[in-house]
Order: structure tokens, then C-alpha cells, then sequence
């Protein structure tokens, strides 16, 4: 089976602009989580949404959003670009979302770089 | 709050010696559950292992071997003759419901180099 998909792999924007990253998770899961890694760091988490419905959300502000499709398939927008917002984006689908602490499979990031 | 530390920025080994990675935690809930990812230069975090916090057994698979300790609030992480394709960043990572238990609370990572 295949595993979590991302595209694009590698994204070049300039400050101000929007942008859209993709996400297709593991056959059969449901929640797909949305995580951001800056260069030397733990990754940190920004969305979850399980059953098209957002279950929760990290400390990032309102240019970030999310949604998720009826096929599960998501979608991360990030609005009015920084120079920080460069970094990995990586994508974690998992079966339900909680209780259990669900394990999260990671798909292999969109590496965003903001000039 | 919920918090991961891995102290160890960076480790470097020679082929074939054994390798302690350290993962200490923070949480006031009862239930929660841990884990380890591998970072390999690709990006991608590959799923290593998953333990809840009311089972402390250790677990060894192949190489690898986890250590639980609720009396220290760790998770060690040992690789045993490790090899040049062990070469990665490692996270720990914790979720319970403080944070909620969808949510992961990662570390900084520990960068392992495993010389030939």
C-alpha cells in the first residue's frame, strides 16, 4: 500500500504570497495532521482534522489554514507569506484521532523556502 | 504543560558500537503515550515504535531496544552494533490528553552519525 503522499516536494515563493500544500494519507485513515519543521528543530504541530472536521490546532496564527477533503485528502494554505514561515511541512496521517494516541505516519515533507 | 528533552544534540559512533539516545518527559497525565521517529536525510519520519505510559516493559526488535522508566520520566532509545544506515536524526515524542492526545509534543532531536 502506499504511504502518506505530499506535493509539491519542494515549493520557492517570495514574501506575500500564498501558497497550497497537498496531503493524501494512508488508504483507510481518516485523520490527517499538519506539522511544521524548522531547520534544527522538533517538529510542531499546526492542524488536525479527522472526518473532514478540524480536532484541533497549534499555536500558529490565522494565515494558516486547513481542510480536508471527502476522500481524506488535505490541504494546508498559508496566507501573506514570511521569511519564516520557511521550513518542512510534513504531512502525518493515522487511523482515527484519539483517544489511544493514534500513531502518526509521516509523508515526506514539502520544503518551503520564502525569499 | 507537556514537555520532551533529548539533551543530546549530536552523537557520533564508529561502526558496530552500541548507542544510547536519551529521552526524558514532562506530563501530568496518568495515560499517555510515547514515541520514536527516524529522520533520515530524505525528511521523511519513519515510525519506529509506540508505548503507553501503563505498559513498561522494554521491547527489543532486531537492533533496536526501548527503555522505559516511569520512576525517571524516560524513554531510552539503544541501537546495538550500529551501522552506517543508522545515521539519521531521532525524535521523541509524547501525546496525552493535556495536549490533546491527537497532537504530538516532539523534542529537538538527537543527530546520530555512525562513522565506517
Amino acid at each position: 500500500d502506499a504511504g502518506v503522499t505530499q506535493s509539491p516536494t519542494h515549493l520557492i515563493k517570495t514574501r506575500g504570497q500564498h501558497v497550497t500544500l497537498r496531503c493524501s494519507p494512508i488508504s483507510g485513515h481518516k485523520s490527517v495532521s499538519w506539522y511544521q519543521q524548522v531547520l534544527g528543530q522538533g517538529p510542531q504541530f499546526i492542524f488536525q482534522y479527522y472526518e473532514k472536521e478540524e480536532r484541533g490546532r497549534g499555536n500558529f496564527p490565522d494565515r494558516f489554514s486547513a481542510r480536508q477533503f471527502p476522500n481524506y485528502s488535505s490541504e494546508l494554505n498559508v496566507n501573506a507569506l514570511l521569511l519564516g514561515d520557511s521550513a518542512l511541512y510534513l504531512c502525518a496521517s493515522s487511523l482515527r484521532s484519539g483517544p489511544g494516541g493514534e500513531t502518526q505516519y509521516f509523508g515526506p515533507g514539502t520544503r518551503l523556502l520564502v525569499l | 504543560a507537556q514537555k520532551v528533552t533529548q539533551a543530546q544534540t549530536e552523537i557520533s559512533v564508529v561502526e558496530k558500537e552500541d548507542v544510547t539516545l536519551d529521552c526524558v518527559y514532562e506530563t501530568r497525565d496518568t495515560t499517555y503515550y510515547l514515541f520514536w521517529y527516524k529522520q533520515p536525510p530524505s525528511g521523511e519520519l519513519v515510525f519506529l515504535i509506540r508505548r503507553n505510559s501503563f505498559d513498561e516493559q522494554n521491547e527489543i526488535s532486531g537492533r533496536y531496544s526501548w527503555n522505559f522508566q516511569k520512576s525517571t520520566s524516560s524513554f531510552n532509545f539503544t541501537i546495538t552494533a550500529s551501522q552506517v544506515v543508522d545515521s539519521a536524526v531521532y525524535f521523541c515524542a509524547l501525546s496525552g490528553p493535556t495536549s490533546g492526545t491527537y497532537k504530538y509534543i516532539f523534542g529537538t532531536g538527537t543527530r546520530l552519525k555512525v562513522l565506517a
